[in-house]
C-alpha cells in the first residue's frame, strides 16, 4: 500500500511560484497520484492527477497556473503567479489494489 | 452533485448512519466508484470505504469490522454505517465520486457529525 508524505506547511509571496511535494514510499516510482485543494471550512476540490512520467490531467475549471510534474517517487504541484485565493490546504491521494490513502496535507500561506 | 445527510449528533457506542444523494449521476454507473472520506476537526483527510457498481465494497483497515458502505440503486443513494462510535469518530464526513484511474474527482459538501453523550 502506498504511503504519501507531505511537508506540513509552505509559504510564498503573492505573484510568485511555489512547488509543493508529495513523496511516495519506495516501490511506487510509477504510481499516479491526485492533488486536491481545500479552503478553510470548505470541501476539497480535485485539481489534477499526475503519473510517474509527469503527465498530468487537470480537473474541470482548474486554472492554467496549476501544473504538475514528477521525479522518481516525488510528485509536484506547482502554482504560478500565486493569488490570495490559492491560500489553502493541499492534499495528495494515491490508490492501489482497491485501497485509497491521503497524504497529511500541506498548508500553503500566501504572503 | 453529491449531498450528504444524517444526524449531526450521535451518542457513544451507537451507530453513525449517513446517506449521500447522487444527483446528475448514477450509483450503478460502471465508470465510477463511490466512497466516504472523513476529516476530524483540524486534521487531514482519511479514507473510510468505497463501493463499485457491482456493490462490492472496500474498506480502510483502520476500521476493522466497524463500517459498512452500501448503495440503493432505486433511490440513487450511497450509505455509510459506522458502528460503535467514540469521540474519535467526530469529523466532517464527505461523500465522493471516484473517476478515471479511481481517484476522487468530485466531493460532496460534507456533513459534520459529533459523537457525544
Amino acid at each position: 500500500q502506498p504511503v504519501l508524505t507531505q511537508s506540513s506547511s509552505a509559504s510564498a509571496s503573492l505573484g510568485s511560484s511555489v512547488k509543493l511535494t508529495c513523496t511516495l514510499n519506495s516501490g511506487h516510482t510509477d504510481s499516479m497520484i491526485a492533488w486536491h485543494q481545500q479552503h478553510p471550512g470548505k470541501a476539497p476540490r480535485h485539481l489534477m492527477k499526475i503519473d510517474g512520467s509527469g503527465t498530468h490531467t487537470k480537473g474541470s475549471g482548474i486554472p492554467d497556473r496549476f501544473s504538475g510534474s514528477s521525479s522518481g517517487t516525488d510528485r509536484y504541484l506547482t502554482i504560478s503567479n500565486l493569488q490570495s485565493e490559492d491560500e489553502a490546504d493541499y492534499y495528495c491521494e494515491a490508490w492501489d489494489s482497491q485501497s485509497w490513502v491521503f497524504g497529511g496535507g500541506t498548508k500553503l500561506t500566501v504572503l | 452533485q453529491l449531498q450528504e445527510s444524517g444526524p449531526g449528533l450521535v451518542k457513544p457506542s451507537e451507530t453513525l448512519s449517513l446517506t449521500c444523494n447522487v444527483a446528475g449521476g448514477s450509483v450503478d454507473d460502471n465508470n465510477h466508484y463511490w466512497g466516504w472520506i472523513r476529516q476530524p476537526p483540524g486534521k487531514g483527510l482519511e479514507w473510510i470505504g468505497s463501493i463499485n457498481h457491482h456493490g462490492t465494497a472496500y474498506y480502510s483497515p483502520s476500521f476493522p469490522s466497524r463500517v459498512t458502505v452500501s448503495m440503493d440503486t432505486s433511490k440513487n443513494l450511497l450509505s455509510l454505517n459506522l458502528y460503535s462510535v467514540t469521540a474519535a469518530d467526530t469529523a466532517m464526513y464527505y461523500c465522493a465520486r471516484h473517476g478515471t484511474n479511481y481517484f476522487v474527482d468530485y466531493w460532496g459538501q460534507g456533513t459534520l457529525v459529533t459523537v457525544s453523550s
